[in-house]
């Protein structure tokens, strides 16, 4: 267990909303990052972070924004939310002791745009 | 451009014999690859690694053999479990910040 929640698990918004998803994690990683799984393209990373206020994109950025003011949190926003942005969305950390890269996944947010 | 792929979506294994699931990539830089297992309604979750300098790594029931000529990674499951049926990702990246994913591949193994 890497400690890392997120919330909510389940959503169902409408397009042009704004929805944020929170990562929380309780061990003081640096390392954290935003990912979305969709059928077919398996898990692509949307931003990550390493450390307060220092966070940057990846490969599916676009629709997206991220902030982390404290160690624990990570939020990502969807400004406006597309009916493309339909997807289970990951949060994960990684401990820097581990060699590889190794990250460490939380639950999943379950986001539905209608 | 894919850099890792998965190119079978799904396998069917007996349990008791060997789940062979395999990765290709084109990026030669790679310093190491991952695999990691997901059920329903779960996060993914880290199983094995191994660095590009070696071709095989053991853990359990799981080994992962890379072929770096080949650009090819496999992860072999003996003996295969019902409980081992989930999909399986690979990874790969370079540095310390991404890692890239494959499409998966979802294992069912059958009694």
């Amino acid at each position: 267990d890497a400690g890392i929640t997120q919330s909510p698990r389940h959503k169902v918004t409408e397009t042009g909303t704004p929805v944020t998803l929170r990562c929380h994690q309780t061990e003081n990683h640096r390392y954290m990052y935003w990912y979305r799984q969709d059928p077919g393209h398996g898990l692509r990373l949307i931003h990550y972070s390493y450390g307060v206020k220092d966070t940057d994109k990846g490969e599916v950025s676009d629709g997206y924004s991220v902030s982390r003011s404290k160690t624990e949190d990570f939020l990502l926003t969807l400004e406006s939310a597309t009916s493309s942005q339909t997807s289970v969305y990951f949060c994960a950390i990684r401990p820097t002791a581990r060699s590889y890269n190794e990250q460490f996944f939380g639950p999943g947010t379950r986001l539905t745009v209608l | 451009d894919q850099q890792v792929k998965q190119n079978s979506p799904s396998l069917s294994v007996q349990e008791g014999r060997i789940s062979i699931l395999n990765c290709d990539y084109t990026n030669s830089m790679f310093d190491y690859f991952l695999w990691y297992k997901k059920y329903p309604a779960e996060g993914p979750t880290f199983l094995i690694s191994i660095s590009s300098i070696k071709d095989k790594n053991e853990d359990g029931r799981f080994t992962v053999f890379l072929n770096k000529s080949a650009k090819h990674l496999s992860l072999h499951i003996v003996p295969s479990q019902p409980g081992d049926s989930a999909v399986y990702f690979c990874a790969a990246g370079m540095g310390t910040d991404k890692l890239i994913f494959g499409t998966g591949t979802r294992l069912q193994v059958f009694p």
